[in-house]
């Protein structure tokens, strides 16, 4: 079964600082989304930016881009120009990409790491 | 807006009472997941419906059931509730069919439910 280890329950960062969450998984399998979500207060999930494993590119969505090194299963979410609004939960997801006959596309998520943003 | 509606938003009840949990996926998603999310913990899975089959069971209660209904809601019942599933309920919906999947899961704004 497919694990994710977030090995730090919580970080902090100045404002208009960088930070960078680190997220590690596991599996046996070479095609499957990695994903990043942000839980803030109203406790809503909120897709933060997604990887296709196949992509060699790292992704990136305006401040927020990742670290994907496949071959070490390592995932981690850099977050550039850090502002108050960043504060909050962030999770790590791993997701199967072809799930095998009758199987399940859920979403594996890591334990979390707060983000405290210092003004 | 992710397009996904869970209801009710709050709920507060006894020991011992059975609540149900409702769920409208996005428009033409025919996947529903259900997760449970205790106070400071992660996301915990607790099962997935697919078209109206259930597809994978996680570490789902006994006392807990889900079914997903011909106009693919869902619905997630607990049963002889107890302190400890005082929790936030989440439930997701995707479309993972050929074409469509985009692999992302589409987050309700959660049911909290608080037993007293």
């Amino acid at each position: 079964a497919q694990t994710v280890t977030q090995s730090q329950p919580e970080m902090s960062v100045q404002e208009a600082e960088t930070v960078t969450l680190s997220c590690t998984y596991d599996t046996s399998e070479s095609d499957y989304y990695l994903f990043w979500y942000k839980q803030p207060p109203s406790r809503q999930m909120i897709l933060v930016i997604r990887q296709e494993a196949y992509k060699q590119q790292n992704a990136t969505e305006n401040r927020f881009s990742v670290n994907f090194q496949k071959a070490a299963k390592s995932f981690s979410l850099k977050i550039s120009d850090s502002q108050l609004g960043d504060a909050a939960m962030y999770f790590c997801a791993y997701r199967t990409m072809l799930p095998t006959q009758g199987g399940s596309e859920k979403l594996v998520f890591g334990k979390g790491t707060k983000l405290t943003v210092n003004p | 807006d992710s397009g996904v509606t869970q209801t009710p938003k709050h709920l507060i009840t006894a020991t011992g009472q059975r609540v149900t949990l409702r769920c409208s996926p996005r428009s033409g998603d025919l996947s529903v997941y259900w997760y449970q999310q205790s106070l400071d913990q992660g996301l915990q899975f607790l099962i997935h419906y697919y078209n109206g089959e259930e597809r994978a069971k996680g570490n789902i209660l006994e006392r807990f059931s889900a079914q997903q209904f011909p106009d693919l809601h869902s619905e997630l019942n607990l049963s002889s509730l107890e302190l400890g599933d005082s929790a936030l309920y989440f439930c997701a919906s995707s479309a993972p069919e050929r074409g469509r999947d985009t692999g992302e899961l589409f987050f309700g704004e959660g049911s909290r439910l608080t037993v007293l």
